[in-house]
């Protein structure tokens, strides 16, 4: 059975906190690495996908490291604002199937 | 990239009766997907929507209890059949365009 894990559960930082949060996934059948945005009643929003070990993407305060021999990923978000406050989901794709492996989430709450 | 919209974004139902979801994307995907959220659980894949065709179940999830149209490349729904408490869960949809999975809003459901 594939297993996606993240941490922490949930989180509250003040506004301007810099922040990071860990996705474990497996070693095998891996095809890609996606990391989504999901407000309550909204859309997931894609950030990234990931695909290559060492890969490194950035999205204005948003940036996310891949590592596929140790099966992790971080997010990481500097200089938190509080329209950043969602849950972040890793999603893990399985190779030749289009099919993913979601996490439970971290959900963010930044305080002002 | 792709939008996705869902009918109903929320509903009450009794327990015993069905409702049906519906997915409309503003473009073409190649394909389509179902998952569920139970509360505090992850995303987890119902089926993969086939056009034209029966839909592929997951491991713990039959057609008779959500059945799934895809009459075209660009609509589906799912019914959630013989409802009980439960099946209170988020429901999306998703399809794929450009390698990416883009969501829907979410159906929120309510058994009582």
């Amino acid at each position: 059975i594939l297993n996606v894990e993240q941490s922490p559960q949930s989180l509250h930082v003040q506004e301007g906190d810099s922040t990071n949060f860990t996705c474990s996934f497996p070693s095998s059948n891996f095809y890609a690495l996606h990391w989504y945005r999901w407000e309550t009643a909204k859309s997931p929003e894609a950030l990234f996908v990931m695909t290559l070990n060492g890969d490194e993407k950035k999205k204005g305060r948003i940036s996310a490291t891949l590592n596929t021999k140790e099966g992790y990923s971080y997010l990481y978000i500097k200089g938190s604002q509080p329209e950043d406050s969602a849950t972040y989901l890793c999603a893990f794709e399985i190779s030749g199937t289009y099919k993913y492996i979601f996490g439970t989430g971290t959900r963010l709450k930044v305080l002002a | 990239s792709a939008v996705i919209s869902q009918k109903p974004s929320r509903d009450i139902c009794q327990r015993g009766t069905s409702l049906t979801i519906q997915c409309q994307v503003d473009s073409q995907v190649t394909m389509m997907f179902w998952y569920r959220q139970q509360p505090g659980q992850s995303l987890t894949l119902i089926a993969t929507a086939n056009q034209g065709s029966e839909a592929t179940y997951e491991s713990g999830f039959v057609i008779d209890k959500f059945p799934i149209s895809r009459p075209n490349l660009t609509f589906s729904t799912l019914t959630v059949s013989n409802m009980s408490p439960e099946d209170s869960s988020i429901y999306l949809c998703s399809g794929v365009s450009t390698d990416t999975q883009y969501f829907g809003p979410g159906t929120r459901l309510t058994v009582l």
